[in-house]
């Protein structure tokens, strides 16, 4: 099993639509989780960070963490064509801060 | 968020040639990394450059061919040595942020070895 690992793409939802984008992670993972948005040929950007169990909101964006199941979300409301990217869910590794392990993203296209 | 400062932004390089990235931060930052993304990937973790020690490389990535510098708080290089076309790839400096937890990048280098 990777340590992070996201749902295969490319994803594509209609204009408007919610897009979910899902990654499960591995007991290396720390409890830290991160979502960045790449545009071609741009560095990644933080969007969401999430820590404890359950939602964290940010406007259009909803992050979910389950510990249980080791899994975290990220849900996209309201999607528009902007937000047309690759997104990558990254874990920090146990007791080393700002150190990450990236998932293989996933490509968002929304349609007009 | 601090302010990342990459250079070269992009080079065309020829095979057996080194190519020396700088890094520079707005703040001073204990910890730096060097990631590396190659075409249609995803970020892999180079190295975790120290100051004043010797940097941490991880699995798969040796200081003979990716020697990193950290002679402050602020800066930081990293070397691609003898490069051949599968280096080519985006090399990308980064900075925890102020929780020690996320991590803010560079804009980055991309790197073309013919």
């Amino acid at each position: 099993q990777k340590e992070v690992e996201q749902n295969s793409g490319p994803l594509s939802v209609p204009e408007g639509a919610i897009a979910s984008l899902n990654c499960t992670y591995s007991d290396r993972v720390s409890q830290s989780f991160f979502w960045y948005r790449q545009y071609s040929g741009k560095s990644p950007e933080l969007i969401m960070s999430i820590y404890s169990n359950g939602d964290k909101e940010d406007g259009r964006f909803t992050a979910q963490l389950n510990k249980a199941s080791q899994y975290v979300s990220l849900l996209i409301r309201d999607s528009q064509p902007s937000d047309s990217a690759t997104y990558l869910c990254a874990g920090s590794i146990h007791n080393q801060g700002g150190k990450l392990i990236f998932g293989q993203g996933t490509e968002l296209s929304v349609k007009p | 968020s601090a302010v990342i400062s990459q250079k070269p932004s992009r080079d065309i390089c020829q095979r057996g040639t080194s190519l020396t990235i700088q890094c520079q931060v707005d703040s001073q930052v204990t910890m730096m990394f060097w990631y590396r993304q190659q075409p249609g990937q995803s970020l892999t973790l180079i190295a975790t450059a120290n100051q004043g020690s010797e940097a941490t490389y991880e699995s798969g990535f040796v200081i003979d061919k990716f020697p990193i510098s950290r002679p402050n708080l602020t800066f930081s290089t990293l070397t691609v040595s003898n490069m051949s076309p599968e280096d080519s790839s985006i090399y990308l400096c980064s900075v925890p942020g102020d929780l020690n937890t996320e991590a803010f990048f560079g804009q980055g280098t991309r790197l073309t070895v013919v």
